[in-house]
């Protein structure tokens, strides 16, 4: 069974740039979740995708930061402009349907993308 | 606001047994979650506890005590190679996942 998929694994921008970065999740899944974690920190989830529907994006910069999961399959994430603070790595996770009972809440995560912001 | 709390370090020598405890505040909870991550690497599931007490899969062990809003992982037979950081996360109401900020496990020979 493929992994979840994402690209790019490393990008170097300057502040008030712009980057996408894209994430393909295994399929049958669901569930999408794009997290930020910053260096020596746990993962801080930004956007919960169900199929193509927004479950949660409470953590969301939403005056930079956007994403979209048409046809409820990959998923884009987008910062516009970027800050310095932006530096982190950016995992993209997937797990079966959420919704009902929860027996096993595995997600499974990306590699990541590493961003760096100068 | 929605909480979890456990140590920023624990180290150990091989072979021993070390439990990482994590405790909880959150707006509605279905399940406590735990993940080991590399330097470098992904997260990788471990485990997943929705109902109290303890869950066993070879050398780790997770345990859940909803009424004190507790739960540990437990690693018995320390090998090097889980030297890590492990994180502990709850899903809350809403189906939204807490991570807490991990733990760094160093095991010394």
């Amino acid at each position: 069974e493929a992994g979840v998929a994402q690209s790019p694994r490393y990008k170097i921008i300057e502040k008030r740039q712009s980057v996408a970065f894209w994430c393909n999740p295994i399929s049958g899944h669901a569930t999408l979740y794009w997290y930020q974690q910053i260096l020596g920190q746990g993962p801080k989830l930004l956007i919960q995708f169900q199929n193509n529907g927004v479950v949660d994006d409470s953590q969301l910069p939403k005056d930079r930061f956007s994403a979209e999961r048409l046809k409820g399959v990959d998923s884009t994430l987008k910062i516009q402009p970027a800050k310095l603070e932006d530096s982190a790595v950016y995992l993209c996770a997937s797990s079966l349907d959420r919704t009902g009972i929860i027996i096993n809440n595995e997600q499974f995560f990306g590699p990541g993308t590493r961003l760096t912001v100068l | 606001g929605q909480s979890l709390e456990q140590p920023s370090e624990v180290t150990a020598v091989e072979g021993a047994i070390v439990q990482i405890n994590c405790t909880y505040q959150t707006s509605g909870f279905y399940g406590l979650s735990w993940y080991q991550q590399h330097d470098g690497g992904a997260p990788t599931f471990l485990s997943y506890n929705a109902l109290d007490g303890l869950e066993e899969t070879g050398r780790f062990s997770s345990f859940l005590s909803r009424s004190d809003s507790y739960g540990y992982l437990l690693l018995q037979e320390l090998q090097m190679k889980d030297s890590a950081s492990y994180f502990c996360a709850c899903d809350t109401g809403g189906f939204k996942t807490i991570f807490g900020a991990g733990t760094r496990l160093f095991v010394k020979a």
